[in-house]
């Protein structure tokens, strides 16, 4: 099987614009969890989705959004982009509901603000 | 609420000694314990995961980690460093719904 995806892998924005980064599960997994990395504050969840609810979602700021597609796929954006949000995205996918199973990560999408 | 605490940020062994690197957790339920390596420009790869099976959870690479209830703890171990085990390693816990919540971190250096 294919592993998780996302694209694009190196992104650079400019403060007060926005950002769509976007992430394909593993073949049939239906969850899918976004996470924020920055040597600051590590690695932070954002939010969980699975079958196109958000049902779980992190510490952050109204900016962040997500949603999550019929097929899995899920994007996360960011809007009126600050310094601090650069960092690491990465975004996981679970076959499971609960939260016993393991996550598979992509590879990031590594997002640079100036 | 679930946390977890990992000891040491950075590490350092020789090839072929062994290593420990340090996971206490938190947690008011039985916890879901996982450790996950990332490898420079990379995401996590998953290492092993503990769920209550067996308290000796052996993983990929070598690996293996020890759930201890009484001191809290999930401590990562291999018997012999490998040049190509650098890298970083996170513990984490289930905070429910596919929520990971991860420590610090701890970079491991193997010198040969």
């Amino acid at each position: 099987k294919a592993g998780v995806t996302q694209t694009p892998r190196y992104l650079i924005k400019t403060r007060g614009q926005q950002v769509t980064l976007s992430c394909s599960p593993i073949s049939g997994h239906r969850s899918v969890s976004w996470y924020q990395q920055t040597p600051g504050q590590g690695l932070q969840f954002l939010f969980e989705y699975f079958s196109e609810t958000q049902r779980n979602k992190g510490n952050f700021p109204g900016r962040f959004s997500g949603r999550q597609f019929s097929n899995s796929r899920s994007e996360m954006n960011v809007s009126t982009l600050e310094l601090g949000d650069s960092a690491l995205y990465l975004c996981a996918s679970s076959s499971r509901l609960a939260g016993g199973d393991e996550q598979y990560f992509g590879p990031g999408t590594r997002l640079t603000v100036t | 609420a679930q946390s977890v605490t990992q000891l040491g940020s950075h590490v350092s062994v020789s090839e072929g000694a062994l290593v420990l690197l340090r996971c206490n957790y938190s947690s008011s339920v039985p916890p879901y314990l996982f450790w996950y390596v990332q490898y420079p420009n990379q995401g996590l790869q998953l290492l092993l995961k503990y769920t209550s099976a067996a308290t000796l959870v052996k993983g990929i690479n070598g690996f293996e980690a020890e759930f201890k209830k009484s001191e809290t703890s999930f401590h990562l171990t291999k018997p012999s460093a490998h040049m190509s085990d650098a890298a970083e390693y996170f513990c984490a816990v289930s905070g429910g719904y596919n929520k990971l919540i991860f420590g610090a971190g701890t970079r491991l250096a193997v010198h040969p």
